[in-house]
């Protein structure tokens, strides 16, 4: 079983804050990293998926980086929204098209 | 529209009952996966099928079984024989290929007492 590692767990921020969690990841026969965006009472939803060392991506505020030689992704988010607050996933396909998702990091924006 | 749907979207049962889990998708995909979540822990793989008539084990499969017999359904049974049935379980679905994000339902959250 791959060790896919997100931190925090959880976490608060105001409104208008800029915020960024960490995903760490295998680097061995890496294949890509998905970012997904879970919202309460909802189906998580793909926000990224990257491939190559140094990818950026980037939708509205949020964007994301991917080092696939030392294994880790941050997701960023600009000016922080309380609809920015959901759980957000990563998970990396090593080798095949199974994913191995993180424990996620929850963030609560509060107005 | 399309999508995947799940249900029920809660579900009771006795234990040493066994329970199935519906899954439907009209994606065309060819791929579609269980997964479960547990409070504080990430999603893990139940089973996953990458054709009809074909699939295989996740990182959990024990007291679980799936069939595939049409592209659209990937019914999850719960058996009797898994120890902590009680949990949230999702089903995803996807093109066959590393880049493509999975899509998933709206889960279904299990009660076993």
């Amino acid at each position: 079983i791959l060790n896919v590692e997100q931190s925090p767990q959880s976490l608060h921020v105001q409104e208008g804050d800029s915020t960024n969690f960490t995903c760490s990841f295998p680097s061995s026969n890496f294949y890509a990293l998905h970012w997904y965006r879970w919202e309460t009472a909802k189906s998580p939803e793909a926000l990224f998926v990257m491939t190559l060392n140094g990818d950026e991506k980037k939708k509205g505020r949020i964007s994301a980086t991917l080092n696939t030689k030392e294994g880790y992704s941050y997701l960023y988010i600009k000016g922080s929204q309380p609809e920015d607050s959901a759980t957000y996933l990563c998970a990396s396909n090593n080798a095949g098209n199974m994913l191995t998702f993180g424990g996620g990091t929850r963030l609560m924006v509060k107005p | 529209d399309g999508g995947i749907t799940q249900s029920p979207k809660y579900l009771f049962r006795k234990e040493g009952q066994n329970v199935t889990l519906s899954c439907e998708q009209n994606l065309n995909h060819d791929a579609m996966y269980w997964y479960r979540q547990d409070p504080g822990q990430g999603l893990r793989l139940i089973y996953y099928s990458q054709i009809v008539n074909d699939f295989q084990k996740g990182d959990i499969a024990e007291g679980y079984s799936v069939s595939r017999e049409k592209k659209e359904s990937f019914p999850l049974t719960v058996t009797s024989a898994q120890k902590n049935p009680t949990a949230f379980y999702l089903c995803a679905s996807s093109i066959l290929a590393a880049t493509y994000e999975q899509y998933f339902g709206p889960g279904t959250r299990l009660t076993v007492t």
